[in-house]
């Protein structure tokens, strides 16, 4: 079955460090990935989206992920991380093109607290 | 930029009652989800909507719930007799097209308490 987990429930660090957060997928071919950002009280924003391509994708607010296959990985990452980055971040799976399904499976998520 | 609002944004109703919770899609998107949150756990798809259709629920999706597209702007998710376990942060979200081309935007999220 299609899962996707994310290995840390919670991390820590200071501000002005660099940030990796790690999402690993099952799926039987090479899907759609996602990674979501979800302040407290906050809807779910998409960060950035991996369909195709260059498998390095920058997003918003200076992140960036890189799709490695050979791992089944997804890793979010910002070199510098801001105060503000304190949120909850979710990876998510869609299907890839043609699949007769277009539902999201998110990870367990991974909330960071930024220490200043 | 456009959003997805939800309304309300907490609702509170007793177990047995039915419970509409209503969302407005941006408005040229044409596929229409719900999701759904539980506390301390990951976010479950529910259902999806495409040209006044369901076109995929999950297994939660029993005949407790429905949806539906009232008029060209709003799209409801029915719970007709609520349920403890159904508290929950409940997601509207939609996009342009099918998910392999256009990512899912999502709103802020209603939060139902069932007491």
């Amino acid at each position: 079955a299609q899962s996707v987990t994310q290995p840390d429930i919670h991390i820590t660090v200071s501000e002005g460090a660099s940030l990796e957060l790690r999402c690993n997928y099952s799926y039987g071919a090479t899907p759609y990935l996602f990674w979501y950002v979800q302040s407290p009280g906050q809807g779910l924003q998409l960060l950035l989206k991996y369909f195709s391509g260059d498998t390095l994708v920058q997003g918003i607010k200076g992140f960036e992920a890189e799709f490695k296959r050979s791992q089944s990985s997804f890793n979010l990452r910002k070199p510098s991380v801001h105060w503000s980055d304190a949120a909850e971040y979710f990876c998510a799976v869609g299907p890839s093109y043609g699949g007769a399904t277009n539902k999201l499976i998110f990870g367990t998520g991974t909330l960071l607290a930024v220490q200043p | 930029e456009p959003e997805v609002t939800q309304t309300p944004s907490h609702q509170v109703t007793q177990m047995g009652q039915e419970v509409i919770l209503r969302c407005v899609p941006i408005s040229n998107h044409l596929y229409f989800y719900w999701y759904r949150q539980i506390l301390g756990q990951k976010v479950e798809f529910l259902v999806s909507f495409y040209n006044n259709e369901i076109s995929e629920k999950s297994e939660i999706f029993d005949d407790q719930f429905s949806v539906e597209r009232p008029d060209g702007s709003n799209f409801t998710l029915k719970i007709r007799s609520t349920k403890l376990e159904d508290s929950a942060m409940y997601f509207c979200a939609s996009s342009d097209g099918q998910l392999q081309n256009q990512p899912q935007h999502f709103g802020d999220g209603t939060r139902l308490s069932i007491l």
